[in-house]
């Protein structure tokens, strides 16, 4: 079963636009990850942010996490064609290391 | 290049065969995963091992096994196999101590016809 839902689905941009995704969780977590998948390919991690934690950066990258709405949101700022991919949220939750998975967001930046 | 490798890159094969799907994770992680990702399932965990050990199950069919190696390399097996079981097949793997960031392989392409 799919822990998180993300919205939107699909997102279309042009290069150097910002492109924010949500992630919406049910249960409480341990931490949040969030990855990329090129088209059919390996996923590749992006970032973690512990249930601690409020919002953190990597690169281009800003993450946050809101525990009381269970929802975390991933920034990509000044986007570039290079980032076009489908991106997931996953949950850690307590008992286990397993990750639970989003549905997913398809990102299109177009030049 | 994550460090995990996955062989076979793609399978095809028929429905009612078994395949064995190959795993080596990144150097020095203990504990390996695998998941199934298919369109109508999204991205599911199947099963974790930790050191040789069963550590956690999700949603793994009983046509589905797994093992991990005292060399620490893991197999999938897949048997029984239907046309459903069509996905992509990751292996990911994780330090031994947290926050158990994943690392995925490029995983293997399962096409049962």
């Amino acid at each position: 079963s799919q822990q998180g839902e993300e919205d939107p689905q699909a997102l279309s941009i042009q290069e150097g636009e910002n492109a924010t995704m949500n992630c919406s969780y049910k249960t409480s977590i341990n931490n949040l990850q969030w990855y990329r998948q090129n088209s059919g390919r390996g996923l590749v991690h992006l970032i973690l942010i512990r249930s601690n934690e409020r919002e953190k950066h990597s690169g281009r990258l800003r993450v946050t996490l809101d525990t009381s709405k269970k929802s975390s949101s991933l920034l990509i700022t000044a986007s570039r064609a290079a980032d076009t991919a489908s991106y997931f949220c996953a949950t850690l939750t307590g008992g286990g290391n397993k990750l639970t998975f989003g549905t997913g967001t398809q990102l299109k930046v177009e030049l | 290049d994550s460090g995990v490798t996955q062989t076979p890159k793609h399978l095809i094969t028929a429905t009612g065969q078994r395949v064995t799907l190959r795993c080596s994770p990144r150097s020095g992680d203990l504990s390996v995963y695998w998941y199934q990702q298919s369109l109508d399932q999204g991205l599911q965990f199947l099963i974790q091992y930790y050191n040789g050990e069963e550590r956690a199950k999700g949603n793994i069919l009983e046509r589905f096994s797994a093992q991990q190696f005292p060399d620490l390399h893991s197999e999938l097996n897949l048997s029984s196999l239907e046309l459903g079981d069509s996905a992509l097949y990751f292996c990911a793997s994780s330090s031994t101590t947290g926050p158990y960031e994943q690392y995925f392989g490029p995983g293997t392409r399962l096409t049962v016809t």
